[in-house]
């Protein structure tokens, strides 16, 4: 079973970091690009991050509300996406899920894990 | 604020047909066919409904239907049905390895 499992979240002060991470199973993780989408609580899908896979270099692309202060990494090895997130803001509160990417649509997604940044 | 547009909301009676709207621009909607949309029920991830403007993944029932014209795509559901109630967006590549988000659209069966 294709399947995907996001951990690391939970509540963070504002300033402070989290890595979240994603662990993937039953496809051949390193041949796919993969990406972060995260869901505001009572707001809609906002993607966050992307990356390729190795033939394609692993570029990242970040959306710029999260640039320089989130970054997206991948171990083909342990079948498994991060992301790290600094310098958090109270509006990065939010459900992140991971996603599988067929470069043209997201076709696998996560359970989501919740990450709130409150003092 | 998203790249897409889509209506706040869009309601039918079971067994008729809803259609959701999704207007980008050339840089995105328009300019490729890569646009997706998705269902998502209350405290559950997205799904997949479908990809490339047209395609359905494998289980999406042959209801959802989806098209596009000019810088517009549109998901329709024909037949509606009480498990069909959820937010529906649309993704759209935008080019530089980015995608581009619609705002959701709540679908209601009355």
């Amino acid at each position: 079973e294709v399947q995907l499992v996001e951990s690391g979240g939970g509540l963070v002060q504002p300033g402070g970091s989290l890595r979240l991470s994603c662990a993937a199973s039953g496809f051949t993780f390193t041949n796919h690009y993969m990406d972060w989408v995260r869901q505001a609580p009572g707001k809609g899908l906002e993607w966050v991050a992307r990356t390729t896979n190795k033939p394609n270099a692993y570029t990242t692309e970040y959306a710029a509300s999260v640039r320089g202060r989130f970054t997206v990494s991948r171990d083909d090895s342990k079948s498994s996406l991060s992301l790290q997130m600094n310098s958090l803001k109270t509006e990065d509160t939010a459900v992140y899920y991971c996603a599988r990417d067929t470069r043209t649509a997201l076709d696998v997604w996560g359970q989501g894990t919740m990450v709130t940044v409150s003092s | 604020q998203s790249a897409l547009t889509q209506p706040p909301s869009a309601s039918g009676s079971p067994g008729q047909s809803v259609t959701i709207s999704c207007t980008g621009t050339t840089s995105d909607i328009g300019g490729y066919n890569y646009v997706s949309w998705y269902q998502q029920h209350p405290g559950k991830a997205p799904k997949l409904m479908i990809y490339e403007v047209t395609e359905r993944p494998s289980g999406v029932p042959d209801r959802f239907s989806g098209s596009k014209s000019g810088n517009t795509a549109s998901l329709t559901v024909s037949g509606l049905q009480a498990e069909d109630e959820a937010d529906y967006y649309c993704i759209s590549y935008a080019g530089g390895n980015k995608f581009v988000f619609g705002p959701g659209t709540k679908v209601t069966v009355l």
